[in-house]
């Protein structure tokens, strides 16, 4: 079984610049999270969608932060302008019955 | 809303060296707790689930254990390559609330 896949890996940008992280789940998983790691830290989730609808997105910044999964299958999450602050990693995961999968994540460095 | 609090920050260990890592929450009921081990550079690798105290679930070298308001993880003679970063959430409804995390370094 194929993992969840994430990319780019790793994403420098200067503050106020936009950026974009894109996620293809395990294939038929319908439930799919984007979570925020702050180094140290663990993760915090940012929103959660079921298929191509929105479950939870109590916790994402809306003002800057934007997410959809077109299709039910993959996902983007933008951040425009970023900040210094969201210098952090973004994880994808997917769950099914059988529980969650992670993938390994995109790092962002705000300079 | 949930709290989930992780004890140590960091342990480090001789090989062989057996220890527990703690995981306390605030909030009771009928909710997952779950145990994740992360290594550099990568996402969450799931260990364990529980639910109920007095549950205890065993892989390898690791137990997991579950009371009312905590959770242990317990590591019998640990060797290098279980050095990583170790992870406890609480889950309701498949939204997870993680802990900071305990960095596990096991020393030859």
């Amino acid at each position: 079984e194929a993992g969840v896949a994430q990319s780019p890996r790793y994403k420098i940008i200067e503050k106020r610049q936009s950026v974009a992280f894109w996620c293809n789940p395990i294939s038929g998983h319908a439930t799919l999270y984007w979570y925020q790691q702050i180094l140290g830290q663990g993760p915090k989730l940012l929103i959660q969608f079921q298929n191509n609808g929105v479950v939870d997105d109590s916790q994402l910044p809306k003002d800057r932060f934007s997410a959809e999964r077109l299709k039910g299958v993959d996902s983007t999450l933008k951040i425009q302008p970023a900040k210094l602050e969201d210098s952090a990693v973004y994880l994808c995961a997917s769950s099914s019955a059988n529980g969650y999968t992670f993938g390994s994540g995109t790092r962002l460095t705000v300079v | 809303e949930d709290q989930v609090t992780q004890s140590p920050e960091a342990l480090r260990l001789q090989e062989g060296e057996s220890s527990s890592l703690n995981c306390s929450y605030t909030v009771s009921g009928l909710r997952g707790l779950f145990w994740y081990r992360q290594d550099p550079g990568k996402g969450p690798e799931f260990l364990f689930t529980l639910y109920s105290a007095g549950e205890e679930k065993e892989k390898e070298r690791l137990k997991a254990t579950l009371t009312k308001k905590e959770s242990f993880l317990h590591i019998t003679a640990p060797k290098p390559e279980d050095s990583a970063t170790y992870l406890c959430a609480r889950g309701i409804r498949e939204k997870l609330t993680f802990g900071t995390g305990t960095r596990l370094t096991i020393i030859p």
